[in-house]
């Protein structure tokens, strides 16, 4: 069963415009991490951050904001003032703990076009 | 963080041939992670890879069609066996990078190994 649920498969937007990418996971672990990873069209998957299941802080880095609610299991993440440079593919991924340790396991993805 | 170098960054194959993938960590690790990316999916492991022992593969993943070979916790090589034209992927290595005392660390991935067959 999938584990990681990435519904959008594209968002357009116009540069300058907030784009919000939505994560919805499943996991009956109480310890678990949640990724988000960029993949250019270069391919290289570029960490976003790591948000711990303990840890419902939103955060924020320059442009970039996640939003965390385990009362409905989803990460979402959000683009502020979308630059051409945002264009790729996000991944949403879940790692649970024990023997999924270090296993992760990676939404459909969320491609992102952004247009001048 | 860490840097892995991995290699070959791309290849095109002859079907039944095999093509061995190398990452090469400039710190040492404990767990080594194998991931494949079909055309436009997503990514899906492959395999764990740990020194000293035999890798763990996931379903449907097989050790006589991808071996693994981990000689010390730097490197690590992914073979692909009796290549098909399905196999044709991006093939890519993967560490837990504790990265230091920060808290926000995630795992490192290799730049990929673009694989076709034809």
């Amino acid at each position: 069963a999938q584990k990681v649920t990435q519904a959008q498969t594209e968002i357009s937007v116009v540069e300058k415009e907030d784009v919000t990418l939505d994560c919805v996971y499943e996991t009956r672990d109480t310890t678990y991490y949640l990724f988000w990873y960029k993949q250019p069209p270069s391919g290289e998957l570029v960490f976003l951050i790591r948000r711990n299941s303990f840890d419902e802080q939103n955060e924020i880095s320059g442009r970039y904001s996640w939003n965390f609610q385990k009362s409905t299991s989803s990460f979402n993440f959000t683009i502020t003032a979308s630059q051409v440079v945002d264009s790729a593919v996000y991944f949403c991924a879940l790692s649970e703990v024990g023997d999924s340790w270090g296993k992760l396991q990676f939404g459909a993805g969320t491609q992102v076009v952004v247009t001048p | 963080s860490a840097v892995i170098s991995q290699k070959p960054s791309r290849d095109i194959c002859q079907r039944g041939t095999s093509l061995t993938i190398q990452c090469q960590v400039d710190s040492q690790v404990t767990m080594m992670f194998w991931y494949r990316q079909q055309p436009g999916q997503s990514l899906t492991l492959i395999a764990t890879a740990n020194q000293g022992s035999e890798a763990t593969y996931e379903s449907g993943f097989v050790i006589d069609k991808f071996p693994i070979s981990r000689p010390n916790l730097t490197f690590s090589t992914l073979t692909v066996s009796n290549m098909s034209p399905e196999d044709s992927s991006i093939y890519l290595c993967s560490v837990e990078d504790f990265g230091g005392v920060t808290a926000n660390y995630g795992y490192t991935f290799g730049s990929g190994t673009r694989l076709t067959v034809v």
